[in-house]
């Protein structure tokens, strides 16, 4: 299996223009999270689905920031629109019987 | 509610020397446990988990923990590291049955020559 995939690898994005990450998880994995990493706050749950459905999206900052999981095999985290602050790098993870297999992550800037 | 506890936030030690990184836990139900490392540019992976059984649970690279109930914790050791070891260490914990986890804040190991 390739793993989770996720792109862009690199996005470096203006202030106030829209910004959508791509996430692929693991064929048969039942949860997709959506973390954001940053060096002030650390590692940070933003929303995560359980069969495609979103159960906890407590974890996201504002409504500029918006998850969906149309189907089994893909989900998107969008901004819009982007601010510097927003400027971290997200993972996806997907994962089967409590244990989480990470993406290698988007490096995003916003300048 | 559960939470997780990284005692340390850095850990500098020599090559060869052994290393304990601490990680306590608090949860009112039965849990899985988990050390993840990251190291510099990459997402995390995962070192080892206890899910039932021995409580000592031996993980890739050498490492192992060992699940104390009592203590609620559940220690990284590792009794001789290397350079390569130096890494971001996370301790998570999930409640059986439940899909998400709760990571701790991480630990940096630097690991000097």
């Amino acid at each position: 299996d390739a793993g989770v995939i996720q792109s862009p690898r690199h996005e470096v994005t203006e202030m106030g223009q829209e910004v959508t990450l791509r996430c692929k998880p693991i064929s048969g994995h039942d949860y997709l999270f959506w973390y954001r990493q940053t060096m002030m706050r650390g590692l940070e749950l933003l929303i995560y689905f359980n069969n495609n459905v979103p159960i906890d999206d407590s974890g996201m900052p504002e409504d500029r920031f918006s998850a969906k999981m149309p189907n089994a095999s893909f989900s998107t985290l969008k901004i819009q629109p982007s601010e510097p602050r927003d400027s971290a790098v997200y993972f996806c993870a997907s994962s089967l019987a409590g244990r989480q297999y990470f993406g290698p992550g988007t490096r995003l800037t916003v300048l | 509610a559960q939470s997780v506890t990284q005692l340390d936030s850095q850990v500098p030690v020599f090559e060869e020397a052994p290393v304990e990184l601490r990680c306590n836990y608090s949860s009112s139900v039965s849990v899985y446990l988990f050390w993840y490392v990251q190291y510099p540019n990459q997402g995390l992976q995962l070192l080892l988990k206890y899910l039932s059984g021995s409580t000592l649970v031996k993980g890739i690279n050498g490492f192992e923990a060992e699940f104390n109930k009592s203590q609620t914790s559940f220690h990284l050791r590792k009794p001789s590291v290397h350079i390569s070891d130096t890494a971001e260490y996370f301790c998570a914990v999930s409640e059986t049955n439940a899909g998400k986890s709760t990571f701790g804040d991480g630990t940096t190991l630097t690991v000097k020559p």
